[in-house]
């Protein structure tokens, strides 16, 4: 692995299913965050880690949960989706939380039906 | 609130130069960055100002007023493979990066 790894690429769902992104880095970055972007509006951050064992919300955590279990691995879980997460997601990581240069994944595309 | 306001998009030829601008409100600042992304892929950093001037670093350069809440971000001698969009993003005090909705820029041969 080399850098930031999503999986899945892309997904159709259906709605009220659970579902979880996964996201492993191995730059042994200790902050790592979640986003989604939707067109015509900037990354909107759904939930952060500023080091394995913490979690924090962000602009839009409604729906989603993580967990930050060791340092490499940040999974996103939709408990139950709604045609609202249809959308792009991308995690990202960066050295620390203060250094704010992100290294983003491929992206997950997700649709809900 | 914050917020993050730079143009939707932008035509420039070849060979030419373009200017994007960006401009921000942020609870605290703690630096402005440029990031590029190509459509179908992730967000590649470009460029990143903490304070007052300018930074260059080949055909790309940034430019940073605090005083002025604003920046932009200069292409020079501009190729196809620029086609793109352009996301800035401001870290507030809490170090979260608050995004702008991003500029397509189109390069015209």
């Amino acid at each position: 692995i080399a850098g930031i790894t999503q999986a899945p690429t892309s997904q159709i769902l259906a709605a009220g299913r659970r579902m979880t992104l996964r996201c492993t880095q191995d730059m042994r970055h200790n902050a790592m965050y979640w986003y989604r972007q939707d067109l015509g509006l900037g990354l909107r951050l759904i939930h952060y880690s500023n080091t394995a064992g913490t979690t924090g919300k962000g602009e839009v955590p409604d729906g989603y949960s993580v967990s930050r279990a060791n340092t490499d691995d940040f999974p996103l879980t939709l408990a139950s989706a709604v045609p609202s997460q249809t959308s792009v997601y991308f995690c990202a990581s960066s050295v620390d939380p203060s250094y704010n240069e992100q290294f983003f994944g491929p992206g997950t595309r997700l649709t809900v039906l | 609130g914050q917020n993050i306001d730079q143009p939707t998009e932008m035509t420039a030829t070849e060979g030419a130069i373009v200017q994007i601008n960006c401009t921000y409100q942020t609870s605290g600042f703690n630096g402005l960055f440029w990031y590029q992304q190509h459509a179908g892929e992730a967000p590649t950093f470009l460029s990143y100002n903490v304070l007052d001037g300018l930074e260059e670093k080949g055909r790309f350069s940034s430019f940073l007023s605090r005083s002025k809440g604003y920046s932009y971000l200069l292409l020079k001698e501009l190729q196809m493979k620029d086609s793109a969009s352009y996301l800035c993003a401001a870290s507030d005090s809490n170090y979260q990066l608050i995004w702008g909705a991003g500029t397509k820029l189109i390069i015209k041969p």
